[in-house]
């Protein structure tokens, strides 16, 4: 079956600084992705639509100039959380969409601790 | 706007028996899909089954079925003779059949199976 990889699975920064996770469909190529925020015991909540080649669509509440979202190819999407602070601890998992079948496909998380 | 309810927070079960999750939609789209994941401790997301919005056919796949019944808006999922492994939180979740395929998940029930 497709997947989706994220990397990396887990990271620790100091607040101020600026992180980036890779999201990257492996085996289809993907117009669209998504990227989603969990926070503990929480649901999944959308923050951003990304689209190859065009700027990213932000849901509301949604700071954009935080959350960065950069989608340069058919397979590679990332989300650079800027001046991190410990509120934005959290997991976060993208999806990617297939430009073929429009199936989604989600990848395994990235879990953001911000000290 | 699209809404998923799983009312139930929280079940625990023993071993061996059944039990179902519930979810209910609010949508006016009248082509959509519904998807059922489960989340294990590890965070990733496992996805169990996408039901488009005209096939009200229930579905039986090993110890899990679906039933969907459009009149109610409601997406439930049953196990069958639950076992330990089936521990974790499940998601049901909501997807516009469009371009862009935004997935709106539901708050989540966590089943615990206690041997």
């Amino acid at each position: 079956g497709a997947v989706v990889s994220q990397h990396p699975s887990w990271v620790i920064c100091k607040s101020g600084t600026s992180v980036k996770i890779e999201c990257r469909s492996l085996d289809f190529q993907a117009t669209t992705m998504f990227w989603y925020r969990q926070f503990p015991k929480q649901s999944l909540m959308l923050m951003a639509t990304s689209n190859e080649g065009s700027k990213a669509t932000y849901e509301q509440g949604v700071e954009k100039d935080k959350f960065l979202i950069n989608h340069a190819s058919l397979t590679l999407s990332t989300l650079t959380v800027t001046s991190a602070h410990p509120e934005d601890s959290s997991f976060y998992i993208c999806s990617a969409q297939d430009r073929g079948s429009y199936e989604q496909y989600f990848g395994p998380g990235t879990r953001l601790t911000v000290t | 706007a699209q809404k998923v309810t799983q009312a139930q927070t929280e079940i625990s079960v023993v071993e061996k028996e059944d039990v179902t999750l519930d979810c209910v939609y609010e949508t006016r789209d009248t082509t959509y899909y519904l998807f059922w994941y489960k989340q294990p401790p590890s965070g990733e997301l496992v996805f169990l089954i996408r039901r488009n919005s005209f096939d009200e056919q229930n579905e039986i796949s090993g110890r899990y079925s679906w039933n969907f019944q459009k009149s109610t808006s409601s997406f439930n999922f049953t196990i069958t003779a639950s076992q330990v492994v089936d521990s974790a939180v499940y998601f049901c979740a909501f997807s516009n059949s469009g371009g862009y395929q935004k997935v709106t998940f539901g708050t989540g029930t966590k089943l615990q199976v206690i041997p």
